[in-house]
């Protein structure tokens, strides 16, 4: 069963042009969700985390949104530059068997110029 | 500068022969853990350890080892390696685990032939 869904796979857009990605879960109950942004050859990096009370957190051109209800997450990223082509991965603490890390898949980006 | 250092970062060996994946952290983190990332599925994580001396099982932690003799190193070791073993791997450290933000090594790229 895999608890925490990204869409899409995969996506491709041009420079300076804005993207959304999604991140699905059904994992319950919930406390908070990380996004990481991984570039090719490297270890993911946190860029925000999104606890349950929260609704839309920035982190200069990147916006996540949270709804809790829906237990949706987005990861909105602004005027995109060729340095933002990697894979976003969204990761929820929440119960599995006990309280763990739950990874998604990723969505991988890429920027063209 | 802060960070998680494994070596090697690519590693071809054959299936049977003994490897260690080292891993060391500079920031005095309690919590460490090594992960590892195939095609479409998310990260797994295959052990992990709260303090020195103290190891846990992950999901996936079949056909590998792991030792904490000191604060600062976690090395993996896969016994006989066979090719479903062929993976990307990354370690990573937190303060103290549970939800806090991960800091990962570069990875480690195993072709086990």
């Amino acid at each position: 069963k895999n608890q925490v869904e990204q869409s899409p796979q995969s996506l491709i857009i041009l420079e300076g042009k804005n993207c959304t990605l999604q991140c699905n879960y059904t994992v319950s109950p919930f406390s908070n969700l990380r996004w990481y942004k991984q570039d090719t050859g490297r270890g993911p990096v946190s860029l925000t985390i999104m606890t349950f009370s929260e609704n839309t957190k920035s982190n200069g051109r990147y916006t996540a949104t949270l709804d809790a209800d829906t237990k949706q997450s987005s990861l909105h990223i602004t005027a995109s530059q060729l340095s933002d082509s990697a894979s976003y991965i969204c990761v929820v603490w929440g119960m599995d068997s006990n309280y763990q890390l739950i990874w998604g898949a990723g969505t991988k980006l890429i920027i063209k110029p | 500068e802060a960070q998680v250092t494994q070596n090697p970062r690519y590693l071809i060996t054959v299936t049977g022969k003994k490897l260690t994946v080292t891993c060391s952290q500079n920031m005095n983190h309690e919590y460490m853990s090594w992960y590892r990332q195939d095609p479409g599925l998310g990260l797994r994580q295959i052990y992990y350890s709260m303090n020195v001396e103290a190891t846990d099982k992950g999901d996936v932690p079949e056909g590998y080892k792991v030792s904490r003799k000191e604060k600062r190193n976690f090395p993996l070791i896969l016994e006989s390696p066979s090719p479903n073993q062929t993976s990307l791997y990354f370690c990573a450290s937190s303060l103290q685990g549970g939800d806090e933000k991960l800091f990962f090594g570069s990875g480690t790229q195993l072709s086990v032939l």
